[in-house]
């Protein structure tokens, strides 16, 4: 596509449920990223794919997230147990081999109530 | 770990003043850097990138030089615009492997008319 994608754009969960976050990436582009924007917290990274593989998961912040990607495409991060301090805007940034040129998606703002 | 520090906002300014955001990171090797931009209700866009040292980034009336002695990468503009309000990042990539980025806290910037 001629961006990266991101849906829901907004997405409001109870506590304790799970929730999927999709991210579709420029066609083409090897490199997939998922970030993290959180009030006081800044943008914080979560984790890499190069292609379908992740070789640095170092920045998810406990076992309740995973990611996916399938197909050298479609990224899904998951949230299991959702708690309260996961609300933040999630980011999916795609680029060719991770050469840089970065392009951001628009993100899926997640509150947890 | 590498990191990035940049001056702490809100910055507020006039039309047409001289702006600087401040900006230095700490990195192993020779990191890219980079300015992101964030305007109200719109995702992160690049603004400008360097790089290697002395190298110039330059883009819409702004500009910032890669600082190796220094290591620093200050952004800066001559005449600013109401239309450049926004959040501003200062933004490494880290050497190797992911090429994540790692990501200033933001300087939000208002220009008023």
């Amino acid at each position: 596509g001629a961006g990266v994608s991101q849906s829901p754009s907004n997405k409001v969960t109870e506590k304790g449920k799970d929730v999927e976050l999709r991210c579709d990436p420029i066609s083409g582009h090897t490199a997939l990223y998922w970030y993290r924007q959180s009030l006081g917290q800044g943008l914080e990274f979560l984790i890499y794919f190069q292609g379908n593989s992740a070789p640095d998961k170092s920045g998810l912040p406990s076992d309740r997230f995973s990611a996916e990607r399938t197909g050298g495409s479609v990224s899904t991060l998951t949230i299991q147990r959702t708690q309260q301090e996961d609300s933040a805007v999630y980011l999916c940034a795609s680029s060719f081999e991770g050469l840089g040129g970065y392009t951001f998606g628009s993100g899926t703002r997640l509150t947890v109530v | 770990g590498d990191s990035v520090t940049q001056m702490e906002g809100p910055v507020t300014l006039s039309e047409e003043a001289f702006l600087t955001i401040n900006c230095t990171y700490t990195a192993t090797g020779y990191p890219s850097l980079f300015w992101y931009v964030q305007y109200p209700g719109e995702g992160l866009q690049l603004l400008l990138k360097a790089t290697k040292a002395d190298d110039k980034g330059s883009n819409k009336g702004f500009e910032a030089t890669y600082r190796k002695e220094t290591t620093s990468f200050h952004l800066e503009k001559g005449s600013v615009q109401v239309s450049d309000s926004a959040v501003y990042f200062c933004v490494l990539s880290t050497q190797g492997g992911s090429e994540k980025l790692v990501f200033g806290k933001g300087t939000k910037l208002t220009v008023n008319p």
